[in-house]
């Protein structure tokens, strides 16, 4: 079955850090990938996405790569700021009969201070 | 103009009680799930309804029933409440089909459910 493995946390960094937080998955067909973010109290909002290998999702100055060949999506940002402090999840996307299936990783929880 | 949109936000109850958490999506998705999240974030899915069928039904105790009036509608409802119960709940919804896999899913902004 599909899987996802993310980095463990907590991540807690200063304000203007470099950002990786590693992602590795497993799936039988060709996914599509996301990193979702949850702000403290909030729902998840799609952070960026890839669809196929090579791509690379942006957003808010927040990065990944679709690498087939690690099976890899990891998250890097170059300069964190505080307002990034969120709890941060890979997630796959493949589909299971007729319906799509989000498998998510188990999140990893930053804390940017000033 | 909320996408998707669960009620109560928050909801206390005792043990033994049966409770009920309602989902609307005015996106037009056709797909709708649940998803469950425990007190370290770990996020799993519960239940899937596409076009009103279930489709998703993973290992979850038969106290939980999902009812699906209409697409546009997901609700959780939940018998003899367990301590164990206690989570945040997460709605969420889609398009299904290969050409929307890009779009992800979009959440609404949970329910945090406690028992005492």
């Amino acid at each position: 079955g599909n899987s996802v493995t993310q980095m463990e946390g907590p991540v807690t960094l200063s304000e203007e850090a470099f950002l990786t937080i590693n992602c590795t998955y497993t799936a039988t067909g060709y996914p599509s990938l996301f990193w979702y973010v949850q702000y403290p109290g909030e729902g998840l909002q799609l952070l960026l996405k890839a669809t196929k290998a090579d791509d690379k999702g942006s957003n808010k100055g927040f990065e990944a790569t679709y690498r087939k060949e690690t099976t890899s999506f990891h998250l890097e940002k170059g300069s964190v700021q505080v307002s990034d402090s969120a709890v941060y999840f890979c997630a796959l996307s493949d589909l299971l009969r007729s319906a799509r299936q989000l498998t998510f990783g188990s999140g990893t929880q930053l804390t940017v201070l000033p | 103009d909320t996408a998707v949109s669960q009620t109560p936000k928050y909801l206390v109850t005792q043990m033994g009680n049966d409770k009920s958490i309602k989902c609307e999506q005015n996106l037009g998705h056709d797909t709708m799930y649940w998803y469950k999240q425990d007190s370290k974030k770990f996020l799993k899915i519960m239940f899937s309804y596409n076009n009103k069928e279930l489709i998703i039904n993973e290992t979850v105790p038969n106290r939980f029933s999902p009812k699906s009036p209409d697409k546009a509608h997901l609700n959780l409802h939940i018998n003899s409440l367990e301590l164990g119960d206690s989570a945040v709940y997460f709605c969420a919804s889609a398009h299904s089909g290969t050409g929307e896999a890009a779009k992800g899913y979009t959440f609404g902004s949970g329910t945090r459910l406690t028992v005492v």
